[in-house]
């Protein structure tokens, strides 16, 4: 199972929108809706941001979103702000039974 | 509330094998599955396996089958992720991850450093 491809690095400026893309094939992205997106900080643990592609948990600001069209899904940020600045993670269910992740893309805030 | 509260950091030798804990507390153990994910030094998160608490069934990303085991003793609420074979690229945080509603991980263990050197 390959990883997801993601771009390794997108940048913005704050109250600015980026997007991060998250592309696989119809054996994960595209079969399921069970993509989730992940922010990470240095030296820190993994925090769900969005579930089910679009779905936010509890206590995850507003400014963060999702969607998928195909084989590719997205993690939009709007409003960008400095507390922002993070690697970010898409993850997907298989086929397979199995999950796969994407390789991550850092995320700089100008 | 929901804890995952894993084992120490370790150094292993190459070629050792590495046992890596993970306790549970603030739900019911066998209503999750749970699954193990590492991180190598400066590199992106990596999916190995889950094993089912309930029924102790697996299923290992294809790159570790034959490499790794994951086990639980629904008696304390710990699921366990074995490494063997050790290699210096083995050397990695590794998280325990509660699986929620089939789709997504929730809830994270705080990650356990294992490092392997000669």
């Amino acid at each position: 199972q390959s990883a997801l491809t993601q771009p390794a690095s997108v940048s913005g400026s704050p109250g600015q929108s980026i997007t991060i893309s998250c592309s696989g094939t119809s054996s994960d992205v595209g079969g399921y809706s069970y993509v989730s997106w992940y922010q990470q900080y240095p030296g820190k643990v993994p925090k769900l941001m969005v579930y089910e592609v679009s779905n936010r948990p509890s206590g995850v600001s507003n400014r963060f979103s999702g969607s998928k069209s195909g084989n590719t899904a997205s993690l939009t940020i709007s409003g960008l702000q400095a507390e922002d600045e993070a690697d970010y993670y898409c993850s997907s269910y298989t086929s397979s039974s199995t999950w796969v992740f994407g390789g991550g893309t850092k995320l700089t805030v100008l | 509330q929901v804890q995952l509260v894993q084992s120490g950091a370790e150094v292993k030798k190459p070629g050792a094998s590495v046992k890596v804990s993970c306790k549970t507390s603030g739900y019911t153990f066998t209503a999750h599955y749970m699954h193990w994910v590492r991180q190598a030094p400066g590199q992106g998160l990596e999916w190995m396996g889950w094993i089912n608490p309930n029924s102790g069934g697996t299923n290992y990303a294809q790159k570790f089958q034959g490499w790794v085991t994951m086990t639980r003793d629904t008696s304390i609420s710990t699921v366990y992720m074995d490494l063997s074979r050790l290699r210096s690229d083995d050397t990695a945080v590794y998280y325990c991850a509660r699986e929620y509603s089939s789709s997504w991980f929730d809830s994270w263990g705080q990650g356990t450093l294992v490092t392997v050197s000669s």
